[in-house]
């Protein structure tokens, strides 16, 4: 059974700073891995999405990277703001299933 | 295009009573799922559907059930309500290995 753990389990850090958000899962025959962004009360929004072919993927200030070999996944936040304070869940896609991490609390301090 | 809906927003129900989640998509996908998250936890999937009148069990299936009569719809149903089910149930919803369109989520508590 798929298991996917992220560390750490929570982060703080000063508006501006550059971080790594680690996702790592056991069983590499995946068919993608999703990074999530959850806010208090809401639901899950969709950041991004790397097919098991590819290795990375970028959008604005996101960059997530995926080691299919070594069962991990990182995902980068440039230049971090006090909005991007939230819940940040991985998910790694079966065939028809998302096994997801319990996610890291970010905290941006301005 | 409002993507995926839930309702109630929150209910707070008797053990053993039962109740039905709504979920809708307008996004003509055929595949639909539902995730319970208990408080400190990772989503875990209930049911899962690839289609109108296709459905299948995931990781914690028991206590629920699900139907698929069209491909909007997809409710949850609880037919004896648990303390073990006070929970935030979600669905989702994607067109296959594609990214998952989360609803807003539906939070159940069992008194």
């Amino acid at each position: 059974k798929q298991e996917v753990t992220q560390i750490p389990a929570a982060l703080s850090v000063p508006e501006g700073e550059n971080l790594v958000l680690n996702c790592s899962f056991t069983d590499s025959a995946i068919y993608n891995l999703q990074w999530f962004r959850q806010d208090p009360g809401k639901g899950l929004t969709s950041l991004l999405l790397i097919q098991s072919s590819q290795r990375e993927q970028t959008s604005g200030r996101l960059n997530a990277s995926l080691d299919k070999s070594s069962g991990r996944s990182t995902l980068y936040i440039a230049a971090s703001q006090p909005g991007d304070s939230a819940t940040y869940l991985c998910a790694v896609g079966g065939a028809n299933n998302l096994f997801f991490g319990t996610g890291t609390r970010l905290t941006v301090i301005p | 295009n409002a993507g995926v809906t839930q309702t109630p927003k929150f209910r707070i129900l008797k053990i053993g009573q039962s109740m039905t989640l709504q979920c809708t998509q307008d996004m003509n996908h055929n595949y639909m799922y539902w995730y319970r998250q208990d408080p400190g936890m990772g989503l875990k999937l209930i049911y899962y559907s690839v289609g109108a009148g296709i459905t299948d069990k995931g990781e914690v299936p028991n206590g629920y059930n699900v139907s698929r009569s069209t491909t909007e719809d997809f409710p949850l149903r609880l037919e004896l309500a648990a303390p073990s089910q006070t929970s935030v149930y979600f669905c989702a919803s994607n067109a296959g290995a594609e990214t998952q369109y989360f609803g807003p989520g539906t939070r159940l508590l069992v008194l």
